[in-house]
């Protein structure tokens, strides 16, 4: 089946505009994250949603970030009025939920943003 | 807040040596991930553990839970296997914390 799809692939902005970033989450998965992979650094967590639960947001480096996920499903990262320090890979995985168990994520492949 | 450390951070080898990777954690878990990501970019995810040992191909993985540790074997080392390798960890459903990675590099 579709894994884990992310777009764009590729996002170039200006210093101080606006960006979208979308996932589409494997279907039936109920647990959506937002990972962030600065150059050189390594990979950190910035959202999680799980189910109709309010989202962990503790990971949000900025109150230019938000992020949504529409009927449990895809979710939208928008960054405002991004910075030069906001380039990075933005990395979207999803996972089933089970009560008592460990559970494992499976990665999308990505969006490299790029603010100039 | 869990502390991921993993060794080393880079690592040369020659095509079919036996590699280990080892990462540490500071904090009882309920489950460590070895994830491999290509220089593309791309993430796949080896392996999720809570206990003893599991096998895949030419990918070991074990963990200790009593000294908080684990370690990714590869054996018969291949060009294809560079790539850098993330420890992380979870309890439960929460986001993974992870380690910086292992830069590997296999040559022929």
């Amino acid at each position: 089946g579709a894994g884990v799809s992310q777009s764009p692939s590729n996002k170039v902005t200006e210093k101080g505009k606006d960006v979208e970033l979308r996932c589409d989450p494997i279907s039936g998965h109920t647990a959506l994250y937002w990972y962030r992979q600065s150059l050189g650094q390594g990979l950190e967590f910035l959202i999680y949603f799980q189910g109709n639960s309010a989202p962990d947001k503790s990971g949000l480096p900025s109150d230019r970030f938000s992020a949504e996920r529409t009927g449990g499903s895809v979710s939208t990262l928008t960054i405002q009025r991004t910075q030069q320090e906001d380039s990075a890979v933005y990395l979207c995985a999803s996972s089933l939920v089970e009560p008592r168990g460990n559970n494992e994520q499976f990665f999308g492949p990505g969006t490299r943003l790029t603010v100039l | 807040k869990n502390e991921v450390e993993q060794s080393p951070q880079n690592l040369t080898a020659q095509e079919g040596e036996f590699i280990t990777i080892n990462c540490s954690y500071s904090v009882g878990i309920s489950a460590l991930h070895w994830l491999q990501q290509h220089p593309g970019g791309g993430i796949v995810s080896l392996f999720m553990l809570s206990s003893g040992k599991k096998k895949h191909g030419r990918l070991i993985a074990t963990i200790n839970i009593q000294e908080k540790h684990s370690s990714l074997h590869i054996t018969a080392s291949h060009p294809r296997d560079s790539a850098v390798y993330i420890c992380a960890v979870s309890s439960g459903n929460t986001p993974l914390v992870f380690g910086k990675g292992t830069r590997l590099s296999v040559i022929a």
